[in-house]
């Protein structure tokens, strides 16, 4: 079975610098997809960033970027520019084309101002 | 256009009682998910429907969880005699149909407390 990690339960940064979230992965498929969702205090679960794993550049969301190492199965999310809005619960998220999302267990992001 | 939309967004209800809860998708999406978050940790799956294909069950934790969709809009999401480890936040989503892949866009939830 597919697991996701996230390492990082915590996570603070100062506002309008750059934090990186980590995310690993296990699986045996070639063929898959990565995500990154936000989830803040209202409970919406909101995409901020999406990679299809047989793209070899990097996602790039206007501040959010991702760093994926297929070989090492590692997908982290870079927040360049912090901002307040940005503090909330990230999930790290993977799937095979037509099946369910398997989520890490969230980095929570603090900013402070 | 409007989002996924569930209902209740909070449900109190003592242990043994049955609950039902509501998600309608977006219009037009034939994918439908049902996850589980429980305090502090990260969405589990319950349940997929896609079109009018067998749904995939494989995320239900027991048989008195239980799932319904009418064709391809509204779901219920029935638990049957309820226990205090049932307590969590009930996420739906919805996506277009999978030829290779597609977002999936969720709704707000419903908070589930058994007392």
């Amino acid at each position: 079975a597919q697991t996701v990690t996230q390492s990082q339960p915590e996570m603070s940064v100062q506002e309008a610098e750059t934090v990186t979230l980590s995310c690993t992965y296990d699986t045996s498929e070639s063929d898959y997809y990565l995500f990154w969702y936000k989830q803040p205090p209202s409970r919406q679960m909101i995409l901020v960033i999406r990679q299809e794993a047989y793209k070899q550049q990097n996602a790039t969301e206007n501040r959010f970027s991702v760093n994926f190492q297929k070989a090492a199965k590692s997908f982290s999310l870079k927040i360049s520019d912090s901002q307040l809005g940005d503090a909330a619960m990230y999930f790290c998220a993977y799937t095979e084309a037509g099946n369910m999302l398997t989520f890490g267990g969230g980095t929570r992001l603090m900013v402070k101002p | 256009g409007a989002g996924v939309s569930q209902s209740p967004s909070n449900k109190v209800t003592e242990k043994g009682k049955d609950v039902e809860l509501r998600c309608d998708p977006i219009s037009g999406h034939t994918a439908l998910y049902w996850y589980r978050q429980r305090l502090g940790q990260g969405l589990e799956f319950l349940i997929y429907f896609q079109g009018n294909s067998a749904p995939d069950k494989s995320g239900l934790p027991s048989d008195r969880f239980s799932a319904e969709r009418t064709g391809e809009s509204v779901s219920t999401l029935t638990i049957q005699r309820t226990q205090q480890e049932d307590s969590a936040v009930y996420l739906c989503a919805s996506s277009l149909p999978s030829g290779g892949w597609e977002t999936q866009y969720f709704g707000p939830g419903t908070r589930l407390l058994v007392l």
